[in-house]
């Protein structure tokens, strides 16, 4: 059964990059027909997709964030990541990554627990 | 933007009664692939969300058959035919045929 883990720092200052890692577990990255996501949630709100990466390296990226999000794979380590510059207070959230969130009928959605980063000095 | 509209944003309701959630889009959600890529999700307090039904009306392994969706073109529809305990958080649609977008979820509650 694939399992994902997100790890990062909790806090991160103004201004600077805010960089996280999903560890995937049960599966590889880099095989399968998989698209991987991140996906954020803000205390008390509601969930945003910022970005996936498919397993041959192609990405999309939330419109709204692209200017700021970098999302990368790295097969050697089984993982893939988030880096989203020039954070401010709004980009406090859950941060969760995931496989497969849009469902095409062949594959389960896996999220992880999720990792609370807080933007603050 | 694809923006996903639900309604309502509360939903409370009695135990082995009927529950329903609206999702409208901004645009229609019909991919180049023939295939309309609207998702439902729940989230219970304190978990991450589990998807529920995938391409408007197909549940996911395990989900209770009372759960089923509907649904064509720009406005789709979750229904849960008798509530139970357990259904209580928020659903959210999401839909997957644009850059992904979600609803502002609906938080299902017991009366």
């Amino acid at each position: 059964q694939v399992q994902l883990q997100e790890s990062g720092p909790g806090l991160v200052k103004p201004s600077e990059t805010l960089s996280l890692t999903c560890t995937v577990s049960g599966g590889s990255v880099s095989s399968g027909s998989y698209y991987w996501s991140w996906i954020r949630q803000p205390p008390g709100k509601g969930l945003e997709w910022i970005a996936y990466i498919f397993y041959t390296g192609r990405t999309s990226y939330n419109p709204s964030l692209k200017s700021r999000v970098t999302i990368s794979l790295d097969t050697s380590k089984n993982q893939f990541s988030l880096k989203l510059s020039s954070v401010t207070a709004a980009d406090t959230a859950m941060y969760f990554c995931a496989r497969d969130i849009n469902g095409g009928g062949t594959t389960a959605a896996h999220w992880g627990q999720g990792t609370l980063v807080t933007v603050s000095s | 933007d694809v923006v996903m509209t639900q309604s309502p944003l509360s939903l409370p309701v009695t135990l082995g009664q009927p529950a329903s959630i609206s999702c409208r889009s901004s645009q229609g959600l019909v991919h180049s692939d023939g295939n309309t890529y609207l998702n439902w999700f729940h989230q219970r307090p304190g978990q991450s969300p589990r998807r529920l039904i995938y391409k408007i009306s197909n549940r996911d392994s395990g989900v209770p058959d009372r759960f089923s969706g509907s649904g064509s073109g720009t406005d789709f529809t979750l229904k849960i035919s008798r509530v139970e305990a357990e259904d209580v958080g928020v659903y959210y649609c999401m839909q997957g045929t644009h850059p992904y977008t979600f609803g502002q979820g609906t938080k299902l509650e017991i009366k």
